[in-house]
């Protein structure tokens, strides 16, 4: 049973235009969302969060936006780069701290973007 | 330098063996975690521990068993492999004391069970 859901595999972008990924989940107990961005042969890197309190959270070129009524949050790269392409990963963090442990994350499946010059 | 650094990259074993994979934090993190991506992509806890308490996802097999032998180091032990055990492993830290929620992940360990 996916907590975190991402529903397309893969996504494709013109470079410069916006790039949208999109994730929904099912548990009102998440209290923080990450986005990570993963290149093949590597872990997965920290790209941007936002917390459960609020809907909008900006960092340079990566926006993320929270709806929790809908239980969905998107991240927009604007503009898209080539260097961009990568898998997405959404990942939620259990408000109930799952174990105890707060930095137990869930992960969704992945987007696959693919920026084109 | 490497903040989360984990051997050998890529283990390739024959069922039945006994093998381990190490990891190293240099973060200074109090917490840290070993994650399985399996063939259908998932990224899911095994792990999670910090000085005081080890965190056992409970679908993870007892034939896994993470050894820390100082805060900066958690190790997977894995015995008799499975040819289901073929995954990617990724070591991770994060700094739970200060609230923080994000994460540090290493660079992956891929192992193959034949």
């Amino acid at each position: 049973d996916q907590q975190v859901k991402q529903n397309s595999p893969s996504l494709s972008v013109q470079e410069g235009r916006i790039s949208i990924l999109n994730c929904d989940y099912t548990n009102s107990m998440f209290d923080y969302f990450l986005w990570y961005k993963k290149y093949p042969a590597e872990g997965p890197t920290f790209l941007i969060s936002i917390s459960s309190i609020k809907d909008k959270n900006e960092d340079g070129r990566f926006t993320v936006f929270l709806n929790k009524s809908a239980k969905h949050l998107s991240l927009h790269i604007v503009p898209s780069q080539p260097g961009d392409s990568a898998v997405y990963f959404c990942a939620a963090r259990d408000g109930l701290n799952y174990g105890g442990s707060q930095g137990n994350l869930i992960f969704g499946k992945g987007t696959k973007l693919s920026v084109k010059p | 330098d490497t903040a989360v650094s984990q051997t050998p990259k890529y283990l390739v074993t024959q069922m039945g063996n006994d093998k381990s994979i190490k990891c190293e934090q240099n973060l200074g993190h109090d917490t840290m975690y070993w994650y399985k991506q399996d063939s259908k992509k998932f990224l899911k806890i095994m792990f999670s521990y910090n000085n005081k308490e080890l965190i056992i996802n409970e679908t993870v097999p007892n034939r896994f068993s993470p050894k820390s032998p100082d805060k900066a180091h958690l190790n997977l032990h894995i015995n008799s492999l499975e040819l289901g055990d073929s995954a990617v492993y990724f070591c991770a830290s994060s700094q739970e004391s200060s609230g923080g929620h994000t994460i540090y992940f290493g660079e992956g360990s891929w192992l193959t069970v034949v």
